[in-house]
C-alpha cells in the first residue's frame, strides 16, 4: 500500500525536552511538508523540502528543526525553544513542488502534548 | 500576508439538501485551489482540486472558481450524515505553489 505514515500517534513531552516526530512516505514524492494545527484553526506550514538534503522554513519555523537525508523520510524535531508545542502535527507530501497540480496528501498526524 | 477566509460555521443542513461552502482569498496571483475534508481527530483528506475558472464536478461534489472575484466554493449535493466534517479551503500561490489554508467550515448534516 502506498501512503504516508507518521509515528507516534500520540506523544507526551516534558518541558525542556526535545522530541522527534517521524514521517515516512512510499509514494515516490519529491516534496514533503510539516504543518501544525491548533484547535479550531487551519494548518500552518513549519518546514518543507523539495529534494533530498534541502529544506526551507515555512511560516512558523522557530523552535523546530528538520532533516531530509532520504527521499522517503522527513523527521521533525520539536525543540525546547518552541514555547507552545502542544498541537496536532501533520506531515504531507506531493509529487513535486512548483507544479500547478501540486496536490498534497497527508499522513494520519501526531498529537503532541506538553506536560 | 496571504489570507484565506472561510465562514467558520457551524453550518447545518438536513439530509438530502445541498451544502454550500465558501472561501475567499487575498492573493490575486493564486493558481491552484483545493478542498480538504477533515473528520474530528483525523487528518485532512483531499476531495477536490480546481485550477481554472468555472465548475468542476466529481460525484456529489462541485467546486466553483471565480478568479476575478477571488472566490472558490464547494457544493455538496444530496448531503449525507457521513459528510459531517470540517472542510478546509487551501490556496496555492507563488513559484513554490505553497498552500495557505483557511480555518475551516464545520458542516453538520442532520438525519
Amino acid at each position: 500500500d502506498g501512503g504516508i505514515t507518521q509515528s507516534p500517534k500520540y506523544l507526551f513531552r516534558k518541558e525542556g525536552q526535545n522530541v522527534t516526530l517521524s514521517c515516512e512516505q512510499n509514494l515516490n514524492h519529491d516534496a514533503m511538508y510539516w504543518y501544525r494545527q491548533d484547535p479550531g484553526q487551519g494548518l500552518r506550514l513549519i518546514y518543507y523540502s523539495q529534494i533530498v538534503n534541502d529544506f526551507q522554513k515555512g511560516d512558523i519555523a522557530e523552535g523546530y528543526s528538520v532533516s531530509r537525508e532520504k527521499k522517503e523520510s522527513f523527521p521533525l524535531t520539536v525543540t525546547s525553544a518552541q514555547k507552545n508545542p502542544t498541537a496536532f502535527y501533520l506531515c504531507a507530501s506531493s509529487v513535486r513542488q512548483g507544479r500547478t497540480d501540486n496536490e498534497q496528501f497527508f499522513g494520519p498526524g501526531t498529537r503532541l502534548t506538553v506536560l | 500576508q496571504k489570507e484565506v477566509e472561510q465562514n467558520s460555521g457551524p453550518l447545518s443542513v438536513p439530509e438530502g439538501a445541498i451544502a454550500s461552502l465558501n472561501c475567499t482569498y487575498s492573493d490575486r496571483g493564486s493558481q491552484s485551489f483545493f478542498w480538504y475534508r477533515q473528520y474530528s481527530g483525523k487528518s485532512p483528506e483531499l476531495i477536490m482540486s480546481i485550477y481554472s475558472n468555472g465548475d468542476k464536478e466529481d460525484g456529489r461534489f462541485t467546486a466553483q472558481l471565480n478568479k476575478a472575484s477571488q472566490y472558490v466554493s464547494l457544493l455538496i449535493r444530496d448531503s449525507q450524515p457521513s459528510d459531517s466534517a470540517t472542510y478546509l479551503c487551501a490556496v496555492a500561490s507563488g513559484s513554490a505553489r505553497q498552500l495557505t489554508f483557511g480555518s475551516g467550515t464545520q458542516l453538520t448534516v442532520l438525519p
